[in-house]
């Protein structure tokens, strides 16, 4: 069974800090996304990264996936209120059908 | 990328009663995917939805307790089947969504709120 374990569970920082999450697994996935989930809301899509050691920036948002595709990690820098919400990865796995199974989440309040 | 809608937005239902959740996309997909999130929590696969065939369950979900299904390729619903407190959750609908592209993609809708008394 495939299980994504995400660390710290939860994290409270003062604006302008940096914060690193991880989301780790015995497992390989074929790729492996993170979502930002807020209250009343669907998850939203931040990135999807496919090749092993693969590092991805998006704006502040630094992402990469480990070198044997069985982790990954998320760094913010200069964290802003904005940045407040669920963090969750989630990691596809399978043949010709994929499925995707969630990680544990992280939850991140930035304060002002 | 994919728009999608959820009906309801949220319901407060009595135990023993049934409630049928509508997914519908903007866009012609193939597979769609129901997820449950319980308070506090990340996301649980119920079912993968394919268009004209029936829909497959993951472990600890069965089909008499949520029937799918799939009549076209942009709609899908899940009905929560004699609910019970234990059934109050956030469920939510995806789409997948690579278009041929080497990789995966997935859009969520909005979720379901439900409150079973």
């Amino acid at each position: 069974t495939q299980l994504l374990e995400q660390s710290p569970q939860f994290l409270s920082i003062q604006e302008g800090e940096n914060l690193t999450v991880y989301c780790n697994s015995s497992s390989v996935f074929s790729s492996l996304q993170w979502y930002r989930q807020e209250p009343g809301e669907g998850p939203v899509l931040l990135v999807t990264v496919v090749t092993g050691g693969e590092v991805k920036k998006l704006k502040r948002l630094t992402f990469q996936f480990g070198d044997a595709r069985k982790d990954s990690s998320l760094h913010i820098t200069a964290a802003q209120p904005g940045d407040t919400g669920l963090y969750l990865c989630a990691g596809a796995w399978g043949t010709g059908t994929y499925k995707y199974i969630f990680g544990t989440g992280t939850r991140l309040k930035v304060l002002a | 990328s994919a728009v999608i809608s959820q009906k309801p937005s949220r319901d407060i239902c009595q135990r023993g009663t049934s409630l049928t959740i509508q997914c519908q996309v903007d866009s012609q997909v193939t597979m769609m995917f129901w997820y449950r999130q319980q308070p506090g929590q990340s996301l649980t696969l119920i079912a993968t939805a394919n268009q004209g065939s029936e829909a497959t369950y993951e472990s600890g979900f069965v089909i008499d307790k949520f029937p799918i299904s799939r009549p076209n390729l942009t709609f899908s619903t899940l009905t929560v089947s004699n609910m019970s407190p234990e059934d109050s959750s956030i469920y939510l609908c995806s789409v997948d969504w690579d278009r041929g592209l080497p990789q995966e993609t997935q859009y969520f809708g909005p979720g379901t709120r439900l409150l079973v008394l």
